[in-house]
């Protein structure tokens, strides 16, 4: 069954460097989705992605992130100048269409600890 | 404004007893999603099981079947005949028809006794 894949599956960076999370969503998926998930608390809508534009991002998703799809394949979440506060789980997903029906399948997800 | 609660942060169940796992939700879309998903300690995120707000039947996957109960607002997940592996968390999760992203409740973990 095809899946949504990620890596790493875990980053530790000192605060204040750079980030990069990669995902590589499900070939037939058009909708990518990064999601986070502070230990212990719910998982957070960050940012939704389609045919190369950003179409919602929520409060969290502030000017340190940005996505990107270099490529066909990958989707990608860089964290600019990572905070202590940015240590999460960091969860892509992807669907195949974006309507009320149709489930997003995750990733594994990337634990993300900066120190 | 849209909204998802799970009211029980932790249950536990006996092996091969069924358990009822509580969400309700808030919103003014008359077309939406829901959705359940696991968390086992492993943290991966599995989709389980979905209802759409015009759907007349409670939906059912295997053990996992959905008490939809429109007017209430309420999606409870019902697992029969619980096995070990299905201590994990469990997330409810709403997706309305005109945004694309999952409002998640805040999960209740599930604890299987032998």
């Amino acid at each position: 069954e095809p899946e949504v894949t990620q890596t790493p599956s875990h980053q530790v960076t000192q605060m204040g460097q750079e980030v990069i999370l990669r995902c590589v969503p499900i070939s037939n998926h058009l909708y990518f989705y990064w999601y986070r998930q502070i230990l212990g608390q719910k998982v957070e809508f960050l940012v939704s992605f389609y045919n190369n534009e950003i179409s919602e991002k929520s409060e969290i998703f502030d000017d340190q992130f940005s996505v990107e799809r270099p490529d066909g394949s990958n989707f990608t979440l860089k964290i600019r100048s990572t905070k202590l506060e940015d240590s999460a789980m960091y969860f892509c997903a992807s669907s195949a269409r974006q309507v009320s029906n149709q489930p997003q399948h995750f990733g594994d997800g990337t634990r993300l600890s900066i120190l | 404004a849209q909204k998802i609660t799970q009211t029980q942060p932790g249950m536990f169940v006996q092996e091969k007893e069924a358990v009822t796992l509580d969400c309700t939700y808030d919103t003014s879309d008359p077309s939406y999603g829901l959705f359940w998903y696991k968390q086992p300690s492993s943290g991966e995120m599995i989709f389980l099981i979905y209802q759409g707000s015009y759907d007349q039947q409670n939906a059912t996957e295997g053990r996992y079947s959905l008490n939809f109960q429109k007017a209430r607002k309420s999606a409870n997940l019902v697992i029969s005949a619980s096995q070990l592996g299905d201590s994990a968390m469990y997330f409810c999760a709403m997706r309305e028809s005109q945004g694309g992203k999952l409002i998640f409740g805040q999960g209740t973990e599930l604890s299987v006794k032998p």
